[in-house]
């Protein structure tokens, strides 16, 4: 069975700093996708980033990176020049072979003034 | 930019009254799905549905529970005699394609008293 494992519950930076969420995952699939999304305390969903299994050149959308490690099934999430904004909790994702997605139980981010 | 919207932001109910959920996913997406999110616990999948029936289904996804798309923009989720334990939030998502990226909705928060 598909899995996603986030290992840390919980963390705090402060504003400014860089941050590196870790994220595993096992699957039997070759070809797959893997997302980070973004849950602020407004409690929305919201896309951050994906990245192509195929593909390896690691994605980037502004202040966010991924570290996208296939061989050791990790995809951990970059956040550069962390924001105030940024406070959310942060599901690392995938969808399995049929289409619904498994979530991680997600990281809580706090980042501090 | 087009996005997934849900209405109610937030509905209290009775236990034992159906409730009905609206998603209006993004038009031009063709796979719909439902998510649930229990306070304090990951997102679960709940359904997806494809070509006006659905695909997949989650063992959370019981009796209780049914989607429609009544006409070509709403989707919605109904639960038919509700329980304390369908206090949750619920996410609507659409995608473009199968295994494409799946955008989210604000999300209903449900609460069964």
């Amino acid at each position: 069975a598909q899995t996603v494992t986030q290992s840390q519950p919980e963390m705090s930076v402060q504003e400014a700093e860089t941050v590196t969420l870790s994220c595993t995952y096992d699957t039997s699939e070759n070809n797959y996708y893997l997302f980070w999304y973004k849950q602020p305390p407004s409690r929305q969903m919201i896309l951050v980033i994906r990245q192509e299994a195929y593909k390896q050149q690691n994605a980037t959308e502004n202040r966010f990176s991924v570290n996208f490690q296939k061989a050791a099934k990790s995809f951990s999430l970059k956040i550069s020049d962390s924001q105030l904004g940024d406070t959310a909790m942060y599901f690392c994702a995938s969808p399995n072979r049929d289409d619904k997605i498994i979530f991680g139980k997600g990281t809580r981010l706090h980042i501090l003034p | 930019e087009p996005e997934v919207t849900q209405t109610p932001s937030h509905q209290v109910t009775q236990m034992g009254q159906e409730v009905i959920l609206r998603c209006v996913p993004i038009s031009n997406h063709l796979y719909f799905y439902w998510y649930r999110q229990i306070l304090g616990q990951k997102v679960e999948f709940l359904v997806s549905f494809y070509n006006n029936e659905i695909s997949e289904k989650s063992e959370i996804f019981d009796d209780q529970f049914s989607v429609e798309r009544p006409d070509g923009s709403n989707f919605t989720l109904k639960i038919r005699s509700t329980k304390l334990e369908d206090s949750a939030m619920y996410f609507c998502a659409s995608s473009g394609g199968y295994t494409d990226t799946q955008y989210f909705g604000p999300g209903t928060r449900l609460t069964v008293l």
